[in-house]
């Protein structure tokens, strides 16, 4: 079975500060990992993966993200939020054993104030 | 850049009507998927298509439900008699390679609205 917890329902940053979103996975295999986000009337685009390489994940528009196997934990970082950023963000896990089923947490809404 | 796309956008209709929510996939990629999100509650796999036939489904994906590809463009999903619980944002998918290596395209969603 895996799942992941989303710490936060909705998290406001002021622009230029940082961001964190939090997520916490729970598998029985080894996990591959990803950051959705959607935007307002949008789809669900990709930000970054975890599938078993180097820890710390770089994605796009500045996100990163650090797998800690010990802690069970994949947050979501960035140094500096734009106004850009404000949207949907979705921690998912799958296993890496060919399951072709996403599990999604319940999205935290980042909400950037100017 | 290439996309997923979705038709329609929203539909209302009646409890126990049938519905076909369409999408067209990525013109390279060969899996699909349907996903949906129920108002308030987590984005949910339904089914991934590959090679004209289903390869995985969720115990969501009952007989009222049903996947196609009937020409080599569209990918439609078919809820044969809606009922309300049924109402949900559909989310249509596809990606190159098998998910756990590559990354699924979504599409934009079609919100369903059963009355």
């Amino acid at each position: 079975a895996q799942s992941v917890t989303q710490l936060d329902s909705h998290v406001s940053v002021s622009e230029g500060t940082p961001v964190l979103l939090r997520c916490n996975y729970s598998s029985s295999y080894s996990p591959s990992l990803f950051w959705y986000v959607q935007h307002p009337n949008k789809g669900l685009q990709l930000l970054l993966k975890y599938t078993s390489a180097a820890t710390l994940v770089k994605g796009i528009n500045g996100f990163e993200a650090e797998f800690k196997k010990s802690e069970t934990s994949f947050h979501l970082t960035k140094p500096s939020a734009h106004m850009s950023d404000a949207a949907e963000y979705f921690c998912v896990v799958s296993t890496n054993f060919g399951n072709e089923k996403l599990t999604f947490g319940t999205g935290t809404r980042l909400t950037i104030i100017p | 850049e290439p996309e997923v796309t979705q038709t329609p956008s929203h539909q209302v209709t009646q409890m126990g009507q049938e519905v076909i929510l369409r999408c067209v996939p990525i013109s390279n990629h060969l899996y699909f998927y349907w996903y949906r999100q129920i108002l308030g509650q987590k984005v949910e796999f339904l089914v991934s298509f590959y090679n004209n036939e289903i390869s995985e489904k969720s115990e969501i994906f009952d007989d009222q439900f049903s996947v196609e590809r009937p020409d080599g463009s569209n990918f439609t999903l078919k809820i044969r008699s809606t009922k309300l619980e049924d109402s949900a944002m559909y989310f249509c998918a596809s990606s190159k390679g098998r998910m756990n290596t590559g990354e699924l395209f979504f599409g934009e969603g079609s919100r369903l609205t059963v009355l």
